[in-house]
């Protein structure tokens, strides 16, 4: 299995819809971020959390929400997608007092 | 504030030619600076680092040397191959220990 695991894979829905992708880790780290990749602009942060208490807004968390359910668990919410969050969404891991960051697959976005 | 900034692609190289990625760096302090490499249908996956100035990531043929003075991290492999084809991105973790990507330059070498 993966270290760090996303799901849906893809998915594809409509304007309005509440839609939520999940992360899970099995590497124990305590950090967990939400990344958005669009063409032509990398990566921008979206939420991150240092822990289960901690939440924190990144770059770009407008229309976004997320819970860290537990340690292992990151999910992140769209309350009524729109077709301008179409894209390709990561969740990534990071230890801290470590610098690497672990990324998932990657869960493609697709709103209507 | 903190900010990368990487060469457009895309890049086209044929089997074996020498691969320059320019990237330039703002930052306050002392970053630690990095290329990740995201190969068709996947994540991002750190391909070297490197955390202070003059020390040279590299790994798997990759090389990427910390250049203070020039505010630069390019990365470089001296004989491609066409298994390298994939997005590669510069990144740095400044003070906060947030991460900064760059804007990705896709590389497809052909046979």
């Amino acid at each position: 299995d993966a270290d760090v695991t996303q799901t849906p894979r893809n998915r594809i829905t409509k304007t309005g819809k509440r839609i939520m992708l999940e992360c899970s880790q099995t590497k124990g780290h305590d950090r967990m971020y939400w990344y958005r990749q669009d063409p032509g602009l990398g990566l921008r942060l979206i939420y991150y959390s240092f822990d289960v208490k901690d939440i924190n807004k990144g770059e770009i968390s407008d229309g976004y929400s997320v819970s860290r359910q537990a340690q292992a668990k990151f999910s992140l919410s769209l309350e009524s997608a729109i077709p301008n969050q179409t894209a390709l969404y990561f969740c990534a891991t990071r230890q801290s007092g470590a610098n690497v960051l672990t990324f998932g697959a990657g869960s493609r976005l697709t709103v209507l | 504030g903190n900010s990368v900034t990487q060469m457009e692609g895309p890049v086209t190289l044929s089997e074996e030619a020498f691969l320059t990625i320019n990237c330039t760096y703002t930052a306050t302090g002392y970053p630690s600076l990095f290329w990740y490499v995201q190969y068709p249908g996947e994540g991002l996956q750190l391909l070297l680092k490197a955390t202070k100035a003059d020390d040279k990531g590299s790994n798997k043929g990759f090389e990427a040397t910390y250049r203070k003075e020039t505010t630069s991290f390019h990365l470089e492999k001296g004989s491609v191959q066409v298994s390298d084809s994939a997005v590669y991105f510069c990144a740095l973790s400044g003070t906060g220990n947030q991460f900064y990507f760059g804007t990705g330059t896709s590389l497809t070498v052909i046979p």
